[in-house]
């Protein structure tokens, strides 16, 4: 079974501080891995793909197949990172979302 | 260009009442998603499809049925409302069978009494 784990539901950091977002997958393929993040009263839209291995809004992901992880990190964090944050898997022809991690930056 | 569009936005049905919530794109994406999210549970992939004519299960199918006549449309349909239906339902399509990055609607919040 394909299975995508965000163990932290909040996250509160201080601004300019360091932010590492976790996800953790199970899957037994090559991984399509992507974050995905929701804006207060926006919609849901891509931040980025492992494939891409590009830095979006200074937010960076690596995947490490030996641990099965994809976090998310990013060196500084900003309040307009505040936002809900979602870790996807992507396989066959189905995607597979964690359940959510909620960033708040405090000022 | 109206991406993934939406409709409603807002709902309250009565256990047993059935509706359709619509979903539309002008991106002639050939795959198509619904999702619903719950607290705690993320989203959770309801139907999808990938191409006119041809649609199948997600995670949790039951008590939703979707049709797919034409690439742009992809209607949701609830036969018999239950309570534990109450959700908040997100729409989506990406090109190549869902390999690129989904774009999503607004959502739909649905409200079963």
């Amino acid at each position: 079974a394909q299975r995508v784990t965000q163990p932290e539901k909040l996250l509160s950091v201080f601004k300019g501080a360091p932010v590492e977002l976790k996800c953790n997958y199970s899957y037994s393929g090559s991984p399509e891995l992507f974050w995905y993040v929701q804006y207060s009263r926006q919609r849901l839209q891509l931040l980025l793909r492992h494939i891409s291995r590009e830095s979006i809004k200074g937010f960076t992901a690596d995947l490490n197949k030996g641990e099965t992880s994809f976090h998310l990190k990013k060196p500084f964090a900003q309040e307009e990172d505040s936002a809900m944050y979602y870790c996807a898997l992507h396989t066959g022809n189905q995607f597979y979302f964690g359940t959510g991690t909620s960033l708040t930056v405090i000022p | 260009n109206a991406g993934v569009t939406q409709t409603p936005k807002f709902q309250v049905l009565k256990t047993g009442q059935s509706m359709t919530l619509q979903c539309a794109q002008d991106m002639n994406h050939e795959y198509m998603s619904w999702y619903r999210q719950d607290p705690g549970m993320g989203l959770r992939l309801i139907h999808y499809s990938v191409g006119a004519g041809i649609t199948d299960q997600g995670e949790v199918p039951n008590g939703y049925n979707v049709s797919r006549s034409t690439t742009e449309d992809f209607p949701l349909r609830l036969l018999s409302a239950a309570p534990s239906q109450t959700s908040v339902y997100f729409c989506a399509s990406s090109s190549r069978q869902g390999r690129q990055p989904q774009h999503f609607g607004d959502g739909t919040r649905l409200s079963i009494l």
